[in-house]
């Protein structure tokens, strides 16, 4: 178990770019999920994913942001056209799924703090 | 989904017991009670979950009240490592996700 990967750990950028970040979750771990967190409060539920297939996606994902799991693997989350409120830390996190039975737990990574200036 | 209820922040003396408290008065039937904690510069990591009876592990223990409107997390001897956020979250078991929605928490100080 080398936990969830997440990459880069720190991303500046200038206002109207596109940043794009990794996830790599535990090995078989089926389920991957993304949380976006701002300073002082919890952790917010973006989208998740059971292996490939996009499964839920909140209200707060606008339609600059886009998340693939391409074969079931590492995710990858684009922001594109940044704005300043879309600083934040970007937390990925899986957990497992054998048969019907879900896992008890999440496994977070340590996330990717964006600063948009 | 229902929501939790925690003080904002806590502090202990270092090798002391400490209670966290969590109410959440419209919890249902199905709900898991679970608790994560964030350490500084860190991902929230799993302490503990239980749905009516008290558990144990090797971080902590979960007492839950009998109407399961409220809980608490115990933390047998408290160190500096323990300082961190600690959430109390609700989780549906008939929902098949983690779609976690978590609240502030509880900032713990811990004391030399």
């Amino acid at each position: 178990d080398t936990g969830v990967s997440q990459n880069p750990r720190h991303k500046i950028t200038k206002r109207g770019q596109n940043v794009t970040f990794r996830c790599d979750p535990i090995s078989e771990h089926n389920r991957l999920y993304w949380y976006r967190q701002t300073l002082g409060q919890g952790p917010e539920f973006l989208t998740y994913f059971q292996n490939e297939a996009q499964l839920e996606k909140s209200r707060l994902l606008s339609d600059r942001f886009s998340a693939e799991r391409p074969k079931g693997s590492f995710s990858t989350l684009e922001i594109q056209r940044t704005e300043q409120g879309d600083s934040a830390m970007y937390l990925c996190a899986s957990s497992p799924l054998r048969g019907r039975v879900f896992g008890e737990k999440l496994f977070f990574g340590s996330g990717t703090q964006l600063s948009v200036l | 989904d229902a929501k939790t209820t925690q003080p904002n922040s806590m502090e202990s003396n270092e090798e002391e017991p400490v209670h966290l408290p969590c109410n959440h008065s419209t919890i249902s039937g199905t709900d898991y009670i679970h608790w994560y904690r964030q350490l500084p510069s860190q991902g929230p990591e799993y302490v503990i979950h239980g749905l009516t009876s008290n558990v144990n592990n090797r971080m902590a223990s979960l007492a839950i009240a009998e109407d399961r409107k409220s809980s608490t997390l115990i933390l047998h001897r408290a160190t500096l490592r323990d300082a961190a956020v600690y959430y109390c979250i609700l989780r549906d078991a008939t929902s098949g996700t983690y779609k976690y929605i978590f609240g502030t928490g509880t900032r713990l100080k811990v004391l030399a």
